[in-house]
C-alpha cells in the first residue's frame, strides 16, 4: 500500500492559464474522489469516479473544470482559464466501494494551486 | 455547502488534557467519520460510526453519535503535542450522491 499520490504538489500559474493536476489512487480502490479546499475550511466535494465511470459532479464544478479516469486507474483534474477564485488545495482521495454506506477515503497530500 | 458545524472552531489545552470536538449535521445519515489532517499534509481517517452505533472507541478517541440530535463528539484523552491539528467530520447521508460532506473543522493545539 504505496498511499496516495498527488502531483504536483504546488503549483503556480497566471490567471487565463490552464492546469492539470494528476491523483494516483491506492491500486484495488475503484472509487477516486476530488475535492476542493479553501484556507480554514473542510473540503468540498467536486466529483468522483467508480472504475472509469464519472458518476457525481457538483454545482461547483463549471465547465472549466473536468476530471477524467480513463482506465480506471489514475485520474486527471483540468481547469481552464484559471481564475483567482480557483486558488485552493485539491486534494484526492480513494476508497472501495460498498454498497449502502461509503468507505473510509484514504486521501493524497493534495496539490496546491496559486493564481498570480 | 458544507453540512456540518463543528464546535469549537479553535481549541488550545496543555498537553496531558482531554480534547472534546463537537460536531452538528442536518441530515439523516448513514454513518459519521472523522478526519484528522495536519498543516499542509492531507486528511487522514481516525474512525467512523454508524448511524445505529451510539459509542465508539479507538485507542486514546473515543466518538459518540446521538442521531436525535443530529451531532456527534470526538474526545481525544490524555493528548499530546502530536495531536495538534485540524479535526473534520464528515457525513455519509442517506439521500443523495455516494459522497462525504465535511464539516469546517476544529483546529486543535495542544501546548506543551
Amino acid at each position: 500500500d504505496t498511499g496516495v499520490s498527488q502531483d504536483p504538489r504546488h503549483k503556480i500559474t497566471k490567471r487565463g492559464q490552464n492546469v492539470t493536476f494528476r491523483c494516483d489512487p491506492i491500486s484495488e480502490h475503484n472509487r477516486l474522489y476530488w475535492y476542493r479546499q479553501t484556507l480554514g475550511q473542510g473540503p468540498e466535494f467536486l466529483t468522483y469516479f467508480q472504475n472509469e465511470a464519472q458518476l457525481e459532479k457538483s454545482r461547483l464544478l463549471s465547465d472549466r473544470f473536468s476530471a477524467e479516469r480513463p482506465k480506471g486507474s489514475f485520474s486527471t483534474l483540468e481547469i481552464q482559464r484559471t481564475e483567482q477564485g480557483d486558488s485552493a488545495m485539491y486534494l484526492c482521495a480513494s476508497s472501495l466501494a460498498s454498497s449502502g454506506y461509503i468507505q473510509p477515503q484514504h486521501f493524497g497530500d493534495g496539490t496546491r494551486l496559486s493564481i498570480l | 455547502s458544507q453540512q456540518g458545524e463543528e464546535d469549537p472552531q479553535a481549541l488550545s489545552i496543555q498537553e496531558g488534557e482531554n480534547a472534546t470536538m463537537n460536531c452538528s449535521y442536518k441530515t439523516s445519515i448513514n454513518n459519521l467519520q472523522w478526519y484528522r489532517q495536519n498543516s499542509g499534509r492531507g486528511l487522514v481517517h481516525l474512525i467512523l460510526i454508524r448511524s445505529n452505533e451510539r459509542e465508539k472507541h479507538s485507542g486514546r478517541l473515543r466518538v459518540t453519535l446521538d442521531t436525535s440530535k443530529k451531532s456527534s463528539s470526538l474526545l481525544i484523552t490524555a493528548s499530546r503535542a502530536a495531536d495538534t491539528a485540524s479535526y473534520f467530520c464528515a457525513t455519509d447521508q442517506t439521500q443523495g450522491a455516494q459522497k462525504l460532506v465535511f464539516g469546517q473543522g476544529t483546529r486543535l493545539t495542544i501546548n506543551p
